[in-house]
């Protein structure tokens, strides 16, 4: 049983370009959420997505918008690329009545 | 949301056991606390949940006094694989709820 996958794993941008990471759940998942770490710190909630709506969202600009697809799998995308967006961007799946979240191995997004 | 403190970093040595206390003084009632393990370049991993007194599993043992404001996250007999980031998390329970993850401690693990 395939955990979460993400891809890519590492990816260059330049500023001010728009870059987009795909999710795939874990099999039976029907939750995504994504997350932003910066080195040195915790991850940050992004957004979640259940039954392909937005159902949460953290302290993050329009700029950052996402998709959920039938399948469950999920798009994370950011426009107008800033320095400051340079992190590892996790995603995580979870049953919607279930705790446990499962990450996936995570995006290094660089942006220059 | 509940707010967490732990300390930024401990040391040990390979055999030894473990314990990092998480500070949550304004916990509700409905709330869980959670700890997570994390590498270096990889997404956090759940390591054991609990609501009060102790839960155990294979990998660590958390214990929650009474007054449920702080908990203990053991792990026995650490080994070098065990040096990690390991966050402590309070909230309602459900797969819907966002994670809010505080800045972790940092485990290092000598020989």
């Amino acid at each position: 049983d395939a955990g979460v996958t993400q891809s890519p794993t590492h990816l260059i941008k330049t500023r001010g370009q728009q870059v987009t990471l795909r999710c795939s759940p874990k099999s039976g998942h029907d939750t995504v959420s994504w997350y932003q770490q910066a080195l040195g710190q915790g991850p940050q909630f992004i957004f979640q997505y259940y039954e392909e709506e937005e159902r949460q969202r953290g302290n993050f600009p329009d700029r950052f918008s996402g998709h959920q697809f039938p399948n469950y799998s999920s798009e994370l995308n950011v426009n107008a690329l800033l320095l400051g967006d340079s992190a590892l961007y996790l995603c995580a799946s979870s049953l919607y009545q279930v705790n446990e979240a499962f990450f996936g191995q995570g995006t290094r997004l660089t942006v220059v | 949301l509940a707010k967490t403190t732990q300390p930024i970093s401990m040391d040990s040595y390979e055999g030894q056991e473990v314990n990092i206390t998480c500070s949550h003084n304004n916990i509700a009632t409905n709330d869980y606390i959670t700890w997570y393990q994390q590498f270096p370049s990889q997404g956090p991993r759940f390591i054991i949940q609990g609501y009060k007194t102790k839960v155990t599993n294979e990998v660590a043992s958390l214990f929650i006094p009474a007054d449920r404001k702080s908990s203990t996250l053991s792990l026995p007999r650490v080994s070098l694989s065990d040096t990690a980031v390991y966050y402590c998390l309070v909230g309602d329970i459900g797969g819907r709820r966002a994670l809010t993850f505080g800045s972790g401690t940092r485990l290092q693990v000598q020989p």
